[in-house]
């Protein structure tokens, strides 16, 4: 077990639709980081935030936002889904900024039909 | 696309031998890298991780060599076990554009270990 939380294991839902996948650091970690799954493009970093501040931006698409609130804990927002956005997202945390010893959580695997 | 990529895309073994899962890199200015294992249906598993200023580490079963001349980097695993039949990660961290750094990884290789 890594520490890492995330919430829902699984999600289904339809195109066009609206998601919010959640994270909960390891206990002391300020950083939690995003990232995609998919069997075509390996692991994608999506953003990460430090402490309640975005920090860095990857793949992203405007359709995706996040956020991190004062508990530490992290939703990342999909919106207008599109077949293509099913994959699994993962989330991961560490003590600091420098993406070093990230621990991963189980991840959501997100299907849309 | 990503500068970190793996030789061998399966590696296939017999329990009690030892594994040697290559990564190639291409980005000289990484200077931290790490690897990570991932069984199914779970999240990747942080197994070790080196820093560009040395060229090999050691953990449990588990060993990573560096070699900067070439780029590549290498995780052997010692006398493997069916338990450790996984995907295997690298990634490194690099700063393309940016002063902070941030972790790029490969394809994984996917290991199956034969009793």
């Amino acid at each position: 077990d890594s520490g890492v939380t995330q919430t829902p294991k699984h999600l289904i839902t339809a195109t066009g639709q609206r998601v919010t996948l959640r994270c909960s650091p390891r206990s002391g970690d300020l950083s939690v980081y995003w990232y995609q799954q998919s069997l075509d493009q390996g692991l994608q970093f999506l953003i990460q935030y430090y402490n309640g501040e975005e920090r860095a931006k990857g793949n992203i698409l405007e359709r995706f936002s996040a956020q991190q609130f004062p508990d530490l804990h992290s939703e990342l927002n999909l919106s207008s889904l599109e077949l293509g956005d099913s994959a699994l997202y993962f989330c991961a945390s560490s003590v600091d900024t420098e993406s070093e010893k990230l621990f991963f959580g189980s991840g959501t695997q997100l299907s849309v039909l | 696309g990503e500068s970190v990529g793996l030789h061998l895309p399966t590696l296939s073994v017999q329990e009690g031998d030892n594994s040697i899962i290559n990564c190639a890199y291409s980005n000289s200015a990484s200077d931290y890298f790490i690897w990570y294992k991932q069984e199914s249906g779970k999240g990747p598993q942080f197994i070790i991780d080196i820093r560009s200023n040395m060229d090999k580490r050691q953990g449990q079963r588990v060993t990573v060599l560096l070699n900067k001349t070439v780029k590549h980097l290498s995780l052997q695993i010692a006398a493997t076990q069916p338990g450790d039949s996984a995907v295997y990660f690298c990634a490194e961290r690099g700063y393309r554009g940016s002063t902070l750094g941030r972790l790029y990884f490969g394809r994984g290789t996917q290991l199956t270990v034969w009793p």
